[in-house]
């Protein structure tokens, strides 16, 4: 059974970085899958953050494009999120995720089956 | 403002049905298959409906999804009250300013 864990600190100083861990556990960060970050703030909905490929490619979403990393550590079977300069707006759950996307040739199937339980972020100072 | 549009809230009695719909447009949800996603606050959201009407493993068949152009329907027959969650739609947008997008999400509640 795959499992994800996310890690890291919960609290952010304003204008700081917020870096987030998530380790997989009963899979390899080799498998042809995409490994995902989400976040939900307070009272809102759902936000894709971005995507990393087991070859190392990545997408981000367009709005956080300039502050967002993230990366693989294989040997350690973690991939991880970078975020700076927050702000208080950047407040909220961060959940790691594996993501399938491929090519159905009449269209892409994209689609997240296995999630982390979640960790809060907040920033403030 | 959330890519795919989504009701805030549906409601039905137990054993009714409810359906949630999702808006999208030809970059999104027109081009690319759909996935639904139940999320009890505080857990892990759960894949309930991929590639617009597939469920994985373990989902029951009363969760069911459908799509029509640049919309998609989740379907929740027999309405239970554990079935009480957030509902979310999902999927790949092809524009340069895209990449995956989610719905605004959908509060069912079970009167």
């Amino acid at each position: 059974q795959v499992q994800l864990q996310e890690s890291g600190p919960g609290l952010v100083k304003p204008s700081g970085t917020l870096s987030l861990t998530c380790a997989v556990f009963g899979a390899s960060l080799n498998n042809t899958n995409w490994w995902i970050w989400v976040r939900q703030a307070p009272g809102m909905g759902l936000e894709w953050i971005g995507q990393i490929y087991h070859r190392g490619s990545t997408n981000y979403n367009p709005s956080l494009k300039s502050r967002v990393t993230i990366s693989l550590n294989k040997s350690r079977n973690e991939f991880s999120l970078n975020l700076n300069s927050v702000t208080a707006a950047d407040s909220a759950v961060y959940y790691c995720a594996r993501g399938e996307y491929y090519d159905l040739l009449i269209g892409f199937s994209y689609h997240f089956d296995v999630w982390g339980r979640g960790t809060l972020v907040t920033v403030s100072s | 403002q959330s890519v795919l549009t989504q009701p805030p809230s549906v409601s039905a009695a137990p054993g009714q049905r409810v359906t949630i719909s999702c808006s999208g447009s030809s970059s999104n949800i027109g081009s690319n298959f759909v996935a639904w996603y139940q999320h009890f606050p505080g857990t892990a959201p759960k894949l309930l409906i991929y590639d617009d009407d597939k469920r994985p493993s373990g989902i029951p068949d009363r969760f069911s999804g459908s799509k029509s152009g640049t919309s998609a329907t989740l379907g929740i027959t027999g309405l239970q009250t554990g079935d009480e969650a957030d509902y979310y739609c999902g999927t790949w947008d092809n524009s340069l300013s895209g990449g995956g997008v989610f719905g605004g999400g959908t509060k069912v509640t079970v009167l």
